[in-house]
């Protein structure tokens, strides 16, 4: 089983600014990883698939990079509604899917 | 416009059986890979099981192997998960989740989630 690691668990960032959220799996998944954002009473979205595509209708401000086991979801100019949960999901092991524990991005 | 909507959710008696649907519309079904994936109150995302495009293989986490079993019907679009002898940690939003391809990916469209209480 390959074990997802989030960090950190919150983030307290001013809007406006950038946030950078890491996601580290316990083995290589290659660049088979992807990025949901959840809000609150929502189903997740996908935001980043391959490790840094965006999915259909995310906006730019949304990347991601990395590969291997590290991997970083960057938010820039901080939206009011992207202060939610992000989980990273590895598909690598398919068909053995594993997500992050996720991470909370919080208004500072 | 791909929708998925699930149902089936209630309160159910530790020990009992339960079967989730999710109505499947906007693209060719049988040719996406499917999964449930669920999330206990106030926790993350958990991945319960996958099923091929065209339904010959199964896949099932650790946790649900030998309670749950994922199926799917391509002339009616419907994806299902049986679920036998739950327990109250079953307590969770399912979802269902439609994959990239045929086979497992990433997972592009989730349903609104149905809720399942074992009490």
């Amino acid at each position: 089983e390959i074990v997802m690691t989030q960090s950190p668990a919150t983030l307290s960032v001013f809007p406006g600014e950038r946030a950078t959220l890491s996601c580290r799996t316990s083995q290589s998944v290659s660049s088979n990883l992807a990025w949901y954002q959840q809000k609150p009473g929502q189903a997740p979205r996908l935001l980043i698939y391959g490790a840094s595509t965006r999915a259909t209708g995310i906006p730019a401000r949304f990347s991601g990079s990395g590969s291997g086991t590290e991997f970083t979801l960057t938010i820039s100019s901080l939206q009011s509604e992207d202060f939610v949960i992000y989980y990273c999901q590895q598909y690598n092991n398919w068909p053995l899917y594993s997500f992050g524990q996720g991470t909370k991005l919080e208004i500072k | 416009e791909v929708q998925l909507l699930e149902s089936g959710g209630v309160l159910m008696q530790p020990g009992g059986s339960l079967r989730l649907s999710c109505a499947a519309s906007g693209f060719t079904f049988s040719s996406y890979a499917m999964s449930w994936v669920r999330q206990a109150p106030g926790k993350g995302l958990e991945w319960v099981a996958a099923i091929s495009g065209g339904g010959e293989s199964t896949y099932h986490a650790d946790s649900v192997k030998g309670r749950f079993t994922i199926s799917r019907e391509s002339p009616k679009n419907t994806l299902y998960l049986q679920m036998n002898s739950l327990r109250a940690e079953d307590t969770a939003i399912y979802y269902c989740a439609k994959s990239h391809t045929v086979a497992t990916t990433y997972l592009d469209y989730w349903g609104q989630g149905t809720l399942v209480t074992v009490s």
